[in-house]
């Protein structure tokens, strides 16, 4: 169980344009969604923590205007990238709780994002 | 403010040799600590977690971590390393304050290289 799924895996995009990425949780309902940024070799990056319903909050940094969060329903979490330059280029993982212990965090395989 | 520390960026071990990764972690409020493993290009998978019953902790693939309050570590070890425990280990803190939103504080990272 706790399975939590990302789409696309890999995208790759010209400059300019916008990139939406999605995360969902299969069989739990996820109260609470976070968005990750990984660079190679290095830690996992917070940008942001969703509550279904709600604005997410972003962490010290993060251009919200640029990393479009949305959290629509208690499956679904989108993070979409807008106006993509080629400094966005990163490996992007989400995260998933549920209420019954919502201090453990259920992973995606994370979304290669290649911006050219 | 909580945080994390993992000694040493790169352990190479032989194989069938002791593993041990340490974490030390900095936390105002009674922790929840977690060790996660990744692979390459993929998300992070859950290997045991710390949620104040145990101390000592077991987990997946062979792997255990003991939870010491008086040096404030929650190192991870596994007696006989496998060629296929090769990855990105990260160790990770939350807290149990109930309003917390379930954020967690990473390490580094450290790169476990098993030699044959």
């Amino acid at each position: 169980g706790a399975v939590v799924s990302q789409h696309p895996s890999w995208v790759i995009c010209k400059s300019g344009t916008s990139v939406k990425i999605e995360c969902r949780s299969l069989d739990f309902q996820a109260t609470t969604m976070f968005w990750y940024r990984q660079f190679p070799k290095q830690s996992l990056m917070l940008m942001a923590t969703s509550n279904e319903g709600s604005k997410a909050t972003y962490e010290q940094g993060v251009e919200k205007d640029k990393f479009l969060i949305n959290h629509a329903s208690l499956t679904l979490s989108t993070l979409t990238v807008t106006s993509a330059h080629p400094e966005d280029s990163s490996f992007y993982i989400c995260s998933a709780s549920e209420v019954t212990f919502p201090n453990e965090q259920f992973f995606g395989p994370g979304t290669r994002l290649t911006v050219l | 403010a909580q945080s994390v520390t993992q000694l040493g960026s790169h352990v190479s071990v032989s194989e069938g040799a002791l593993v041990l990764l340490r974490c030390n972690y900095s936390s105002s409020v009674p922790p929840y600590l977690f060790w996660y493993v990744q692979y390459p290009n993929q998300g992070l998978q859950l290997l045991l977690k710390y949620t104040s019953a145990a101390t000592l902790v077991k987990g997946i693939n062979g792997f255990e971590a003991e939870f010491k309050k008086s040096e404030t570590s929650f190192h991870l070890t596994k007696p006989s390393a496998h060629m296929s425990d090769a990855a990105e280990y990260f160790c990770a803190v939350s807290d149990q304050w109930s309003g917390n939103t379930g954020k967690l504080i990473f390490g580094q990272g450290t790169t476990l290289q098993v030699k044959p």
